[in-house]
This record gives C-alpha cells, sequence and structure tokens, in this order.
C-alpha cells in the first residue's frame, strides 16, 4: 500500500538556521508533491508545488527539491524565523486519483529566538 | 490566492442527530472539492471527492450512506453527518480546485470542528 513518510519527531532549530524537512514514499508514482503549512485548528495553506520532472524549487525563503529516484523530497527553510514554527504537510497527487491529496502525518517544527 | 470558506467553524451535537457542513470557493470555481478528516496528531485522511454536478466518490471504508455530499454548484458542496456519533468527532476539512486549470492548486478551507456528546 502507498506510504508517505515525514520526520516522524519534532524538529527544533534556532533562528537563523535552516530548517530541513523530509518526505519519503513508497508504492506511489506522484504527478506532483506539494508542501503545505497547518497551523493548530487550522486547514492547510499552500506552499509550494513540484512536479515529477522538476528538481528543484524555490519561492523566497523556501525550496523544495524531488527526487522520484530516491523517492524523497525536501523541504527547506533558510533564515528560520519563530512565525516559521508550524506542522509542515508533504502531499501527493497523480491522476489516477483525480488528483486528490495523499497527506503525510507532517513534522512539527519550532524555531527559538 | 484563492480563499475556501467553511461553516461552520465548530459545531456541537448530541449523538443521533444530523450535522450539515458548508464549504464555499469564495473567488473562483471549484469543479472539484474534496473532503477530508483529520483526528488529532494524524494526517488528513481523504474521505471523498466530488464533481460539481456528479455523484461524489468515497474513499475505502467510508460510508456514503452516513457521510451525504452535495456538490450542487461551482461554488458550493455540502458534507452532512449522519445520526452522528462519538466517534465522529473530528476535524472535518474541505479543499477545492479548478479542474479547468493545469496544473491547479488545491485551496483548502479553515476546517471545521465536530464534537458530538
Amino acid at each position: 500500500s502507498q506510504k508517505i513518510e515525514q520526520n516522524s519527531e519534532a524538529l527544533n532549530i534556532q533562528e537563523g538556521k535552516t530548517a530541513t524537512l523530509t518526505c519519503n514514499y513508497t508504492n506511489y508514482s506522484p504527478a506532483y508533491l506539494q508542501w503545505y503549512r497547518q497551523d493548530p485548528g487550522r486547514g492547510p495553506v499552500f506552499l509550494l508545488l513540484i512536479r515529477e520532472n522538476e528538481k528543484e524549487k524555490r519561492k523566497e525563503r523556501l525550496k523544495v527539491t524531488f527526487d522520484t529516484t530516491l523517492k524523497q523530497s525536501l523541504f527547506h527553510i533558510t533564515a528560520s524565523q519563530p512565525a516559521d514554527s508550524a506542522t509542515y504537510l508533504c502531499a501527493l497527487s497523480n491522476s489516477n486519483s483525480g488528483y486528490a491529496l495523499n497527506f503525510g502525518k507532517g513534522t512539527s517544527l519550532l524555531v527559538t529566538p | 490566492g484563492a480563499v475556501v470558506s467553511q461553516h461552520p467553524s465548530w459545531v456541537i451535537c448530541k449523538s443521533g442527530t444530523s450535522v450539515k457542513i458548508e464549504c464555499r470557493s469564495l473567488d473562483f470555481q471549484a469543479t472539484t472539492m474534496f473532503w477530508y478528516r483529520q483526528f488529532p496528531k494524524q494526517s488528513l485522511m481523504l474521505m471523498a471527492t466530488s464533481n460539481e454536478g456528479s455523484k461524489a466518490t468515497y474513499e475505502q471504508g467510508v460510508e456514503k450512506d452516513k457521510f451525504l455530499i452535495n456538490h450542487a454548484s461551482l461554488t458550493l458542496s455540502t458534507l452532512t453527518v449522519t445520526s452522528a456519533h462519538p466517534e465522529d468527532s473530528s476535524f472535518y476539512i474541505c479543499s477545492a480546485r479548478d479542474g479547468r486549470e493545469f496544473p491547479s492548486e488545491q485551496y483548502f478551507g479553515p476546517g471545521t470542528r465536530l464534537t458530538v456528546t
């Protein structure tokens, strides 16, 4: 069965450092991989989308890499700030599921001053 | 970015009653809407996919007679939890996309917290 795994433990980093979150998947051929941010009691907020034929995508302080051979995506937040503290969700989709998103459990990031 | 609203944001109901949750796309036409459920510390789990004007497609293990989904217009989908039980207490989140764009992002609503007593 499909499996999407993210860093199981919370990630604590110091303000200004780069946070790197991992998303690994098995038994899946995603056409797209997306990263979302979710704050407690709120719906997810879209951050970045990367296609299967793309290696890297950037948006301001965010960078996503996508390695379909390793079946892995890395999500980087550079110059992290306390406001970046949230849970970050990795989600995969393809046409087989009508582009419905399959989510990982998320990684909780805490950025301390 | 596009905005998706949900109503109500939270609801408490008695066991055996029904609850309706609305999901609206405010500034775009949502050809497809998705309903997810999230239990504490868990991932979002897809419950069903609905295309405007069509019957919803339910994921395995989700009872279609218990979770009624209607997507009658390009801006509104509703989820009705019928004969709710305490185990239905969860955070229900909808998302919407404009399937005419490719690829298209999914925009999520703020979620509805359902508590069944």
